[in-house]
Order: C-alpha cells, then sequence, then structure tokens
C-alpha cells in the first residue's frame, strides 16, 4: 500500500530553527508537496520537490531525497504565527496525491 | 473576490435531515475537489471533477451526492447522514489535475455535525 509518515507533533522555540521530516513509500513519484494549515483555516500551498536537493523560499525551505523517500520542511527564525499543522503530500505515477496526517508544529515563546 | 469559497462555515444535522455545502472558485481552474478531513487522520479524497465531468469517486457512500453544474461551483449534498461522517468538509481547486506541480487551493471548510 502507499504510505506517508510524519511525525503527528513538535515543539519549538520562537526564534529557532525546526525541521519536520517526511517519509513516504508510494507507487511511482511526480512530485512533494508541503501545505501549512492553521486551526480552522484552509490548508496553503507552501512548496512543491520533484527533483532532489533543497528549494528555500524566505524562512522556510524544502528538501527532496528521491532515493531516500524522503523530505523535510525547514523552518527558520521561527515566529509564534507558524504555529500550524503542516501536511505532506506526495503525487504518484498516476498524478493522485497521497496526504499525509499531518505535524502538528507548537511554537513557545 | 478572489480564492476559493465555502458555504456555510459551520453545519450541525439530524440523521434524517437534507443539507447541501457549496463551494465556488474564482480562479479560472479546470479541476475542483471534494476532500474529508478527520482529526489525526490524513485528507480523504471524495469527488474530483475536471472540466465539470466526475472523474474520481473513491468508494463514498451514496448518502454524499456531488453536484458540479458549471467549472466554478461545487456542490456536496448531504441526506441520511451517519455520527461518523461529522468531520472539516474542504473543497479544493487547480489548475489541471493531471499534471504535476500543480498545487490545490483550499475553501476554508465546512464543519459538519452530524447528531
Amino acid at each position: 500500500g502507499q504510505n506517508i509518515d510524519q511525525p503527528t507533533e513538535m515543539t519549538a522555540t520562537e526564534g529557532a530553527i525546526v525541521q519536520i521530516n517526511c517519509t513516504y513509500q508510494t507507487s511511482g513519484f511526480n512530485g512533494l508537496f508541503w501545505y501549512q494549515q492553521h486551526a480552522g483555516e484552509a490548508p496553503t500551498f507552501l512548496s512543491y520537490n520533484v527533483l532532489d536537493g533543497l528549494e528555500e523560499k524566505g524562512r522556510f525551505s524544502s528538501f527532496l531525497s528521491r532515493s531516500k523517500g524522503y523530505s523535510y520542511l525547514l523552518l527558520k527564525e521561527l515566529q509564534m504565527k507558524d504555529s500550524a499543522s503542516y501536511l505532506c503530500a506526495v503525487l504518484d505515477s498516476n498524478y493522485q496525491l497521497i496526504w499525509g496526517a499531518g505535524t502538528k508544529l507548537i511554537i513557545k515563546p | 473576490e478572489t480564492g476559493v469559497t465555502q458555504t456555510p462555515r459551520h453545519l450541525v444535522m439530524g440523521m434524517t435531515n437534507k443539507k447541501s455545502l457549496k463551494c465556488e472558485q474564482h480562479l479560472g481552474h479546470n479541476a475542483m475537489y471534494w476532500y474529508k478531513q478527520s482529526a489525526k487522520k490524513p485528507l480523504e479524497l471524495m469527488f474530483v471533477y475536471s472540466l465539470e465531468e466526475r472523474v474520481e469517486n473513491n468508494s463514498v457512500p451514496s448518502r454524499f451526492s456531488p453536484e458540479c453544474p458549471n467549472s466554478s461551483h461545487l456542490f456536496l449534498h448531504l441526506h441520511t447522514l451517519q455520527p461518523e461522517d461529522s468531520a472539516l468538509y474542504l473543497c479544493a481547486s487547480s489548475q489541471d489535475p493531471g499534471q504535476g506541480g500543480s498545487p490545490l487551493h483550499f475553501g476554508n471548510g465546512t464543519r459538519l455535525t452530524v447528531t
């Protein structure tokens, strides 16, 4: 079967750096997405990786290793507003999105 | 108005009621989706419409009935629901469901409670 694993919950301190990991086992691969979802709000698109390596976008970076079936989302200079759930999703060979259950990130002052 | 708009934001209904969820997208996208989001579970894809034709129906119970009258509007008709159907129902749109890299744009969802 197809599977996406990510930690259920993480806690970090304001101003620090946090890395949220995502491992996947899917039928084929056509890219990996990260979304952010604040409580009671819509998920919003953060990043898309289809080639190996690191993509940087301001305070957020996303890394992909296709050979290891692994990605991470790196958040720097954490702010209280970064408290949210982070969803990892993989596009399989049929262009179906396979979703992880999400990682709830708690930022403490 | 831009983005994806869902109404209502909250809905409480009894098991014998009939109600409908509405979604509207102002992004000019070709595809629209219904997802179910339950606590601590991955998003569950329910229905996909591409160019107003249903292309996906993931074994969803018949008590959920979608309707896509045009590329900007999507409805989810609900009848005789069960308490386990209580969840957040998210609508989304994208430019092309068969193309990699085309992200989903989500509405804020309808929080449904079945009593």
